[in-house]
């Protein structure tokens, strides 16, 4: 059971470049999240769905796109990389409120560290 | 918005010795709360999962409690070793379900 894959784990982009970060959890979760985490300032919220087809804005979404064609996948797409968005990106699902299995925990991906010059 | 702080930020023990880290929210409007382990340089492993109606849950070493009404719970870890030396980071969800909101985290050094 491979839990939350994040690919690719690490990438140095220049200034302007665009790239996707793709998200693939075999788990079966309604809801996905992509976080980025900053020294000193915790998780913060980028995007999140909770259902195919469907995405909305987290705490910090401005320079980020997102799209979840497949309930497994989750994609987070950067189109004009700013230094800015250098971070730490995570991404973890989780099962919906009210299901059977909702208190199960979230589970979160091993991380992609993106380093833009 | 739900705002999750802990206290302290970092924090140095002997091994063997007992601690207690701290979490507290601000809404007490909670799904449930999440206690999480980060390795330096890797993702979060969750550690213990508390539902609203529950006072506490335990797994080996670590007991977690909740006070929902006070907004705070507590991470506790008995008998320290230096493989517990991590960042603990608390997590709660809100009751809408859609998100989660996670403290900045209280980085932990067992000294053997």
């Amino acid at each position: 059971n491979a839990g939350v894959t994040q690919t690719p784990k690490f990438r140095v982009l220049k200034t302007g470049q665009s790239m996707t970060l793709l998200c693939a959890q075999d788990m079966n979760h309604e809801y996905m999240y992509w976080y980025r985490q900053d020294p000193g300032m915790g998780l913060r919220l980028i995007h999140y769905s909770v259902g195919e087809g469907t995405t909305a804005k987290g705490e910090v979404p401005d320079g980020y796109n997102v799209s979840r064609l497949k309930k497994q996948n989750f994609l987070l797409g950067l189109e004009s990389a700013a230094p800015s968005q250098t971070s730490v990106y995570f991404c973890a699902s989780s099962y919906t409120i009210g299901a059977l299995e909702s208190n199960q925990p979230q589970h979160f991906g091993d991380g992609t560290r993106l380093s833009i010059l | 918005k739900q705002e999750v702080t802990q206290i302290p930020a970092a924090l140095s023990v002997p091994e063997g010795e007992n601690l207690v880290l701290n979490c507290s929210f601000t809404d007490s409007a909670i799904y449930n709360l999440q206690w999480f382990r980060q390795d330096p340089g890797k993702g979060l492993t969750s550690l213990l999962l508390i539902q609203s109606s529950q006072r506490e849950q335990t797994s080996g070493r670590l007991n977690a409690s909740l006070d929902k009404s006070s907004g705070r719970s507590t991470l506790y870890i008995a008998a320290s070793q230096p493989g517990d030396s991590a960042t603990y980071l608390c997590a709660v969800r809100i009751t809408t379900g859609n998100q989660f909101y996670f403290g900045t985290g209280t980085s932990l050094t067992v000294i053997p």
